[in-house]
């Protein structure tokens, strides 16, 4: 089936320094892709998202490109903040229902210190 | 605008009792999801309403778990009776449509405790 999987945490960085948070999917068909975060105590919120190959979503510094050739969605930015610590997760809309259902992966905590 | 509201925040039951969740969606949002969150892990689709009706109740384990969106508007999920494997977080979210782009917006979750 269907499937998103992301790099385990968690990831502990300095501020200022450089993040990325890997995402590989599988999937049937041609699937919307997101980058979902949830802060301490809230929902999940969307961050990015990108509907198409080669789109590249953004949004507060972070950005991922969406790449069919080698099916990943990688998530980036350039200088982390204490306030970016969070749980990130990367997510498809699945192809096999249309796009309706999202699959989750399993999310990437990540602490900056200052 | 207010955001997608749960309750209760948190849940202390034993096991074999009965417990409900409550969600209210974000106003004029037609499609409410809930999802299952086990710890360290993402989240799972239980049920997806369009308005009032259930279009996806593929993942509910119908045993012992109902749900119902009277009016298309605020929901309720039910567990009865309740296992110790129930606890996790419950998660309400709500698009504006359905549709493979669609943003989702969710609720801060009801973290249920079975002992």
């Amino acid at each position: 089936g269907n499937s998103v999987t992301q790099m385990e945490g968690p990831v502990t960085l300095s501020e200022e320094a450089f993040l990325t948070i890997n995402c590989t999917y599988t999937a049937t068909g041609y699937p919307s892709l997101f980058w979902y975060v949830q802060y301490p105590g809230e929902g999940l919120q969307l961050l990015l998202k990108a509907t198409k190959a080669d789109d590249k979503g953004s949004n507060k510094g972070f950005e991922a490109t969406y790449r069919k050739e080698t099916t990943s969605f990688h998530l980036e930015k350039g200088s982390v903040q204490v306030s970016d610590s969070a749980v990130y997760f990367c997510a498809l809309s699945d192809p096999d229902t249309g796009g309706f259902k999202t699959i989750f992966g399993a999310g990437t905590r990540l602490f900056v210190k200052a | 605008e207010a955001g997608v509201v749960q309750s209760p925040r948190y849940k202390i039951i034993e096991k074999k009792q009965p417990v409900a969740f409550w969600c209210n969606p974000i106003s004029g949002h037609n499609t409410l999801y809930w999802y299952l969150q086990n710890l360290g892990q993402g989240p799972e689709l239980l049920i997806r309403y369009e308005n009032e009706e259930a279009v996806d109740d593929s993942q509910l384990p119908k045993d012992r778990f109902s749900a119902e969106r009277l009016k298309g508007v605020d929901s309720t999920l039910k567990i009865q009776p309740a296992e110790l494997g129930d606890s996790a977080v419950y998660l309400c979210a709500s698009s504006l449509v359905s549709s493979r782009s669609n943003e989702q917006f969710f609720g801060p979750g009801t973290r249920l405790t079975v002992l």
